[in-house]
């Protein structure tokens, strides 16, 4: 019952390095979701994604991209890694209903850039 | 996107029950309140959500006031594993629904 699963857990990157994180879910969600989380705040939305093959902007996009190429798989990129984007992230999905959008998440990825 | 407002933090003893208070006097008539926590170095998790009728699950109660303008997530017997931050949020009831975390409530459970 694995649910959400990001990889890696934790990396270093080098400023202007670029890397790619990847979340997938097994339970057939049709919206997925990237969030970060810096220390002492909540988590705040970067991209999202109402199912296979789109994408939308969050709360704070810039510096990133993402893609939905299968329906289980939602990737984050980071083209040109910077300071500021240290922070650890986080995965969800959701099996959205018009009443209900239980969120679950993954166990995040722990990401410092120097 | 709909406010509200918790304490930073809030104690509790080991087997003791504990109401973590929301205000969101903006709240809608159709926003649903929702409550997620965080354990130490991991993802959130779904506790439970309700509109308007107090809830109940395995995890907690929800009580709801009657103008909806405050809730109480309730934890029965507070357990060490219980510790954790709590969020309350407000999802929006139009378009896409999505969850805006504020930076919720610090639970420490005591033995």
């Amino acid at each position: 019952n694995a649910g959400v699963t990001q990889t890696p857990k934790f990396r270093v990157l080098k400023t202007g390095q670029s890397m790619t994180l990847l979340c997938a879910q097994d339970m057939n969600h049709e919206y997925m979701y990237w969030y970060r989380q810096d220390p002492g705040m909540g988590l705040r939305l970067i991209h999202y994604s109402v199912g296979e093959g789109t994408t939308a902007k969050g709360e704070v996009p810039d510096g990133y991209n993402v893609s939905r190429l299968k329906k289980q798989n939602f990737l984050l990129g980071l083209e040109s890694a910077a300071p500021s984007q240290t922070s650890v992230y986080f995965c969800a999905s959701s099996y959205d209903r018009s009443w209900e959008n239980i969120q679950y998440f993954g166990a995040g990825t722990r990401l410092s850039v120097l | 996107d709909a406010k509200t407002t918790q304490p930073n933090s809030m104690e509790s003893n080991e087997e003791e029950p504990v109401h973590l208070p929301c205000n969101h006097s903006t709240i809608s008539g159709t926003d649903y309140i929702h409550w997620y926590r965080q354990l130490p170095s991991q993802g959130p998790e779904y506790v439970i959500h309700g509109l308007t009728s107090n809830v109940n699950n395995r995890m907690a109660s929800l009580a709801i006031a009657e103008d909806r303008k405050s809730s109480t997530l309730i934890l029965h017997r507070a357990t060490l594993r219980d510790a954790a931050v709590y969020y309350c949020i407000l999802r929006v009831n139009t378009g896409f629904q999505k969850l805006v975390f504020g930076t919720g409530t610090r639970l420490l459970v005591s033995p």
